[in-house]
């Protein structure tokens, strides 16, 4: 079946730095999705990709989808401590997530 | 618009016993899916039900079923409950106006644990 690998599991940064998660499909996407869960929350959804190389951007969050669409990834330029927390990425229809990525951010 | 609610927050059970979650949709959406969440395995998709009927249904055992009502609003039950059903069971809505790209709203989730 479909799996949704993302890379790394665990990131700390200081404040001011930026951020990259990755996120690798053993299968081609129509679609991938974005979710945040800020701790002790649930997943929130940030943006969905659709098109082979798109590019999205939302304020300091940039988010691309591969050519081949089978890999994906989200930067943060500038982390803030608002930013913490664990970023998943999905695949599409029942949402195959990946383990995400949990970001923490030090003042 | 209200969001997801899911009902109990928080329940206790032992071993052995049954359980049964609740998950109220955002209004105007049909499909319900169910995901486990636990520290080691992530976010696990349990089943989708979209107008009383079950879509998908992920890679759990047969004591995990739902259902979901003229409503829209679904349950889920867990029998014999083992200690590794220990998790936080996530509820999301969605509008599925066809095709894959229809975006979930989760709801703030049941937190289950089994002694």
């Amino acid at each position: 079946g479909q799996q949704v690998m993302q890379i790394p599991q665990y990131q700390h940064v200081q404040e001011g730095e930026d951020f990259t998660t990755y996120c690798n499909s053993s299968t081609t996407l129509s679609n991938i999705q974005w979710y945040k869960q800020r701790p002790g929350g649930h997943p929130v959804f940030l943006i969905q990709l659709v098109k082979s190389g798109e590019v999205k951007k939302q304020k300091r969050l940039t988010f691309q989808f591969g050519e081949a669409k089978k890999n994906s990834s989200l930067h943060i330029t500038a982390t803030q401590t608002t930013d913490v927390g664990t970023y998943f990425c999905a695949g599409a229809r029942t949402l195959t997530f990946g383990k995400g990525t949990m970001l923490l951010v030090s003042p | 618009k209200a969001g997801v609610t899911q009902t109990p927050r928080y329940l206790i059970k032992t071993r052995g016993q049954q359980v049964t979650l609740s998950c109220s949709p955002i209004s105007g959406h049909r499909s319900v899916s169910w995901y486990q969440q636990t520290p080691g395995q992530g976010l696990q998709f349990l089943f989708e039900y979209f107008s009383e009927t079950q879509r998908n249904k992920g890679n759990f055992p047969g004591r995990f079923s739902g259902r979901q009502f003229s409503n829209s609003r679904s349950e889920m039950n867990v029998s014999t409950l083992e200690l590794g059903d220990s998790a936080l069971y996530l509820c999301a809505s969605s509008l599925r106006t066809g095709g894959d790209s229809d975006t979930q709203y989760f709801g703030p989730g049941t937190r289950l644990t089994v002694l």
